[in-house]
């Protein structure tokens, strides 16, 4: 357990609304980073964080936009939801000791 | 930019029997990590390898780095239904300096029938 919590869980929403997923973390840990999983895609890096105010893309980081004002929070935010970003959305962490992913339960959202 | 490619996509097997998952990557790597998921679950680190023709073994599971470090297998032999789930390798490519940013293969998903 890295001590990663997602929030929602699940949710759906309409095409073209924001949605602004949440993970938060209780152990302090520099970097942070938020996947997306997709049938026949595996996992695929959107942004990542190595510090506050720190942030940058990943393979897939269109459409999508981070901020991390604080090192315990790391937001995810879809500025206009579109059905393609219909996925589970897993937020995760690595230890300063190793590249080791640790990651979070996952948010399941839905884009209709 | 860096591939890595995971066969097969989707694998059925017999309680008892084996079952062998492989990681081909375009790149060499610096070292490569497989992950299990669970259905409805997140995926959990598994093992590390980092040296060139590395073996590695977990109960059941054998885990091999190639001699070129760019292909990978996990083997698990007489599988049980506990081993269902999802199967991935990720790679951290060799001279990579963005720390943890892995590339992962697109998986395996293991259904064990009993």
């Amino acid at each position: 357990d890295a001590g990663i919590t997602q929030s929602p869980r699940h949710k759906v929403t309409e095409t073209g609304t924001p949605v602004t997923l949440r993970c938060h973390q209780t152990e302090n840990h520099r970097y942070m980073y938020w996947y997306r999983q997709d049938p026949g895609h595996g996992l695929r890096l959107i942004h990542y964080s190595y510090g506050v105010k720190d942030t940058d893309k990943g393979e897939v980081s269109d459409g999508y936009s981070v901020s991390r004002s604080k090192t315990e929070d790391f937001l995810l935010t879809l500025e206009s939801a579109t059905s393609s970003q219909t996925s589970v959305y897993f937020c995760a962490i690595t230890r300063d000791t190793g590249n080791t992913i640790y990651f979070g339960e996952g948010s399941w959202l839905t884009v209709v | 930019g860096q591939q890595v490619m995971q066969i097969p996509q989707y694998q059925h097997v017999q309680e008892g029997e084996d079952f062998t998952t492989y990681c081909n990557s375009s790149t060499t790597l610096s070292n490569i990590q497989w992950y299990k998921q669970r259905p409805g679950g997140h995926p959990v680190f598994l093992i590390q390898l980092v040296k060139s023709g590395e073996v590695k073994k977990q109960k059941r599971l054998t885990f091999q780095f190639g001699e070129a470090k760019k292909n990978s297998s996990l083997h698990i032999t007489a599988t049980q239904t506990t081993d269902v789930g999802t199967y991935f390798c990720a790679g951290a490519n060799a001279g990579g300096t963005s720390y943890g940013k892995l590339t992962f293969g697109q998986g395996t998903i293991l259904t064990v029938h009993p």
